[in-house]
């Protein structure tokens, strides 16, 4: 059972905006860094955001991320088909043990 | 740039031990700059941390595994090992290494399933 829940789904059309939000609590997000994660539909989750609103290279900047006390965002901007995928937030967590938690994950559908 | 790669059995008994190498090619397993994972996901499931292994040995598990779960390196082959032990049908899973305090690099993911 995770402790970062994200919305289990979220759509809109090309070319608009959506938003995934992850909540945690101060023990995870509230004190470390948070990444994001994209899963196309069989393949491997691939660093999207790191340290909250970092981007690898090679990531577009249509994705882009932040973080407020114990939640954090992604932002994706410009929808296109090809990011219907699962996006995953993950931070450590530090409340018995250091731990890496995911979130629950997000559905993202291009309509 | 860092890859990658799975290898072990892709069926495992219930009660035996599930082990799982990752061997890693472009960069050296002994380097500091790099944590050593293993992440799963149930068929159909989200993600979950199984622990990580940094270049000086230090190991961190997540707690709910910890009983059952060893992770080592063996800087000789450049590769890194992960063994379940007891494991059930609820160890079904496709199985990740990862390297990178925020996981920034994966491997394509190997699926082990559990069943006699």
């Amino acid at each position: 059972q995770s402790v970062l829940t994200q919305p289990p789904s979220v759509s809109a059309a090309p070319g608009q905006k959506v938003t995934i939000s992850c909540s945690g609590s101060s023990s995870n997000i509230g004190n470390n860094y948070v990444s994001w994660y994209q899963q196309l539909p069989g393949t491997a989750p691939k660093l999207l955001i790191y340290d909250n609103n970092k981007r690898p290279s090679g990531i577009p900047d249509r994705f882009s991320g932040s973080k407020s006390g114990t939640s954090a965002t992604l932002g994706i901007t410009g929808l296109q088909t090809g990011d219907e995928a699962d996006y995953y937030c993950g931070t450590w967590d530090s409340s018995l043990s250091a731990l890496f938690v995911f979130g629950t994950g997000t559905k993202v559908t291009v309509l | 740039q860092l890859q990658l790669q799975e290898s072990g059995p892709g069926l495992v008994k219930p009660s035996e031990t599930l082990s799982l190498t990752c061997t890693v090619s472009g960069g050296s397993i002994s380097s500091s700059s790099y944590y050593w994972g293993w992440i799963r996901q149930p068929p159909g499931k989200g993600l979950e941390w199984i622990g990580s292994i940094y270049y000086s040995g230090s190991t961190y598990y997540n707690p709910s595994l910890k009983s059952r779960v060893t992770i080592s390196v063996d800087t000789s082959k450049n590769q890194f090992s992960l063994k379940l032990s007891s494991v059930t049908a609820a160890d079904t899973a496709v199985y990740y290494c990862c390297a990178g305090a925020a996981a920034e690099y994966w491997g394509q993911g190997t699926l082990v399933t559990v069943s006699s």
